[in-house]
Formats: C-alpha cells, structure tokens, sequence
C-alpha cells in the first residue's frame, strides 16, 4: 500500500524558513518523480514543485522559485521542501504527490502538513 | 499563459449525470487529469489521460477531451459524490509546469 506521510509544518514569521519532509512506503521511491502541491485556505490546488526520481532534475512554479528547494534521498525515502523567504500568501496546506510517469497524473497524495506564515 | 476554466458550481439530482467541464486553448492537445477533494481530505485521482480511471474508482465516472473543453462525466451520481474536482494538465509550452482548473463544487441536491 502506498503511503505519504508529510511533516515539518508549522507556524513562521514572514521571512522566516521552514523545511517539509514526506516519508514515503509502497513503492519504489527513487523510480518515481515526487511534487509537492499546496493549497490555500478555501482555495483550489497550486503546483509548487517537482523532482524527478534520480534527482538529477527540478521544477518550480514562478511563484516560489528563488525561495523553496525541493530535494529527496533515495535511500531513506524521503522528499523535502525548504522554503525559504517564506510570506503570507505562502500559506497553504502542503501535500506531497508521487507522480504516475513524467509528465503524468499525481496517482497518490499525503494528507498534507499545514504551513502558516504570519507575525 | 495557458489557463484552464472550470465553472464554480454544478448542481445535479441523485440518479442524474453530472458533467464539468474544463476549457482551454485547443486542450484536446494535451492529457487531462482529474482529482476529487472532499471536505478536509487530500485529493483523489479519478480520471487520467482524458478517460483511464485508476483502480477503484468507480464506472460511473469518465472523462472526454475535444477541442477546447475537457469534462467529466459522473453517471448516477450519488450523495458520495458530492465534492470538489480539479482538472489538471502538464504545460509544455513554458518550460515544465503543472496547472490546474480553480475547481468545481458539485452539489448532490
């Protein structure tokens, strides 16, 4: 059974940093390219992030990129999101998302880890 | 950019099909997916490349993509179904970018 479990959430001051993990079972991790979607609340889903399954490739959404790094390590099967500069309208909950292929349809989520950014 | 549009809101009886449409600029180019989110849980992948359905999901539920409009299809529909659907696509045109629709809310009456 696939299973996605996000941690690292949290309360930050603007400009503050904060660093997601998503520990990840079922499957094989390092065949799987990973993202990370958030959603603010009442509002729809935002694409954030997506690494591919050796690493070797990132993708960031305009929004975030400069201040969030996405990476992951194969051999404890995780997935991490360090966001930096962090503002209000970064606050959302944060799911991760294995991705079926690449490009390809999210086939599994976490339950998401909330992010709030405010003084 | 490339922008996919959803209505708000669709309403339908029990035992009636639902359809929600998703448009975008000639998005019958591209694969479409799409996820069902109820109240306080994570979002759940119901329709992949226009019209697979993953394990589990129901037959009630297909997907179609022509020309500018994508929609999904709930057949007999049920009070289970009541929820927010986000269709999705893969945006080639600017590098590598994920977008989704803003969501509709489907009401069971």
């Amino acid at each position: 059974e696939v299973q996605l479990l996000e941690s690292g959430g949290g309360l930050v001051q603007p400009g503050g940093s904060l660093r997601l993990s998503c520990a990840a079972s079922g499957f094989t991790f390092s065949g799987s390219a990973m993202s990370w979607v958030r959603q603010a609340p009442g509002k729809g889903l935002e694409w954030v992030s997506t690494i591919s399954g050796n690493a070797a490739s990132t993708y960031y959404a305009d929004s975030v990129k400069g201040r969030f790094t996405i990476s992951r390590d194969n051999s404890k099967n995780t997935l991490y999101l360090q966001m930096n500069s962090l503002r209000a309208e970064d606050t959302a909950v944060y799911y991760c998302a294995k991705l079926l292929g690449s490009p390809g349809p999210f086939d599994y989520w976490g339950q998401g880890t909330l992010v709030t950014v405010s003084s | 950019s490339y922008v996919l549009t959803q209505p708000p809101s669709v309403s339908v009886a029990p035992g009636k099909t639902a359809r929600i449409t998703c448009g975008g600029n000639n998005i019958e180019s591209k694969s479409v997916n799409w996820y069902q989110q109820k109240p306080g849980q994570a979002p759940v992948l119901v329709i992949y490349y226009d019209n697979d359905r993953p394990s589990g999901i129901p037959e009630r539920f297909s997907g179609s993509n022509s020309g500018n409009t994508a929609t999904l299809t709930i057949s007999k529909v049920e009070a289970g179904d009541e929820a927010d659907y986000f269709c999705q696509v893969w945006d080639s045109s600017s590098d590598f970018s994920v977008l989704f629709g803003g969501g509709t809310k489907l009401t069971v009456l």
